[in-house]
């Protein structure tokens, strides 16, 4: 099967720009995940889809990021504006449902690194 | 209480050697816990996991060890070999989480020829 795709693989902008990336997940899976990978850090959440509904986004900085799976597949992530802070990758993961446990692996694509400068 | 401390940061081990990764955590309502395998420039991959009914799962080489009452867990690599050089990451999630994964801070192996 496919695995997880995103896009732009690589992204490099000013602080105080906005830019937005794109996660399709695997067909079939109702779940979609956006984590943020700081260098040397473990994945943080920032959001979660149940097909096009928001399950959790506490960890999302809503005043500057905002993310949408309007169809209940692909998803887009935007920064605006952005801030040095902002430096990481940017991962999306998928999983058939929204459970834990080894029935619901979740699965990664490469990620999107951005650069702010 | 959400966190999960991953120790150590960075290990080396000879080819042939146990490369051993340990993690803790805090909140007791944790009920699976994957370990993800990520290589430069890519995502994290799942490599194995266990739940917390038993206190060993073994997938070749790939070993974890669960220990309930000490809130505390580990990935044992046997035979370790460079392609297994990577950063390895614990991470937990419960049913009060939906599926949300706390992450460990990561560990980054060398694996020497």
């Amino acid at each position: 099967e496919a695995g997880v795709a995103q896009s732009p693989r690589y992204k490099i902008i000013e602080k105080r720009q906005s830019v937005a990336f794109w996660c399709n997940p695997i067909s079939g899976h109702a779940t979609l995940y956006w984590y943020q990978q700081i260098l040397g850090q473990g994945p943080k959440l920032l959001i979660q889809f149940q097909n096009n509904g928001v399950v959790d986004d506490s960890q999302l900085p809503k005043d500057r990021f905002s993310a949408e799976r309007l169809k209940g597949v692909d998803s887009t992530l935007k920064i605006q504006p952005a801030k040095l802070e902002d430096s990481a990758v940017y991962l999306c993961a998928s999983s058939l449902g929204p459970g834990t446990g080894p029935n619901q692996p979740q699965h990664f694509g490469d990620g999107t690194r951005l650069s702010i400068l | 209480q959400q966190q999960v401390k991953q120790s150590p940061q960075s290990l080396i081990v000879q080819k042939g050697g146990i490369s051993i990764i340990n993690c803790a955590y805090e909140n007791t309502a944790f009920d699976y816990f994957p370990w993800y395998q990520q290589f430069p420039g890519k995502g994290p991959a799942l490599l194995i996991a266990i739940r917390p009914d038993v206190s060993e799962k073994k997938e070749g080489r790939f070993t974890i060890s669960f220990n309930k009452s000490a809130k505390q867990f580990s990935l044992h690599i046997m035979d370790s070999q460079p392609g297994d050089s990577a950063t390895y990451f614990c991470a937990a999630s419960g049913w009060s989480n939906t599926g949300k994964l706390i992450f460990g801070q990561g560990t980054t192996l060398q694996v020497k020829p």
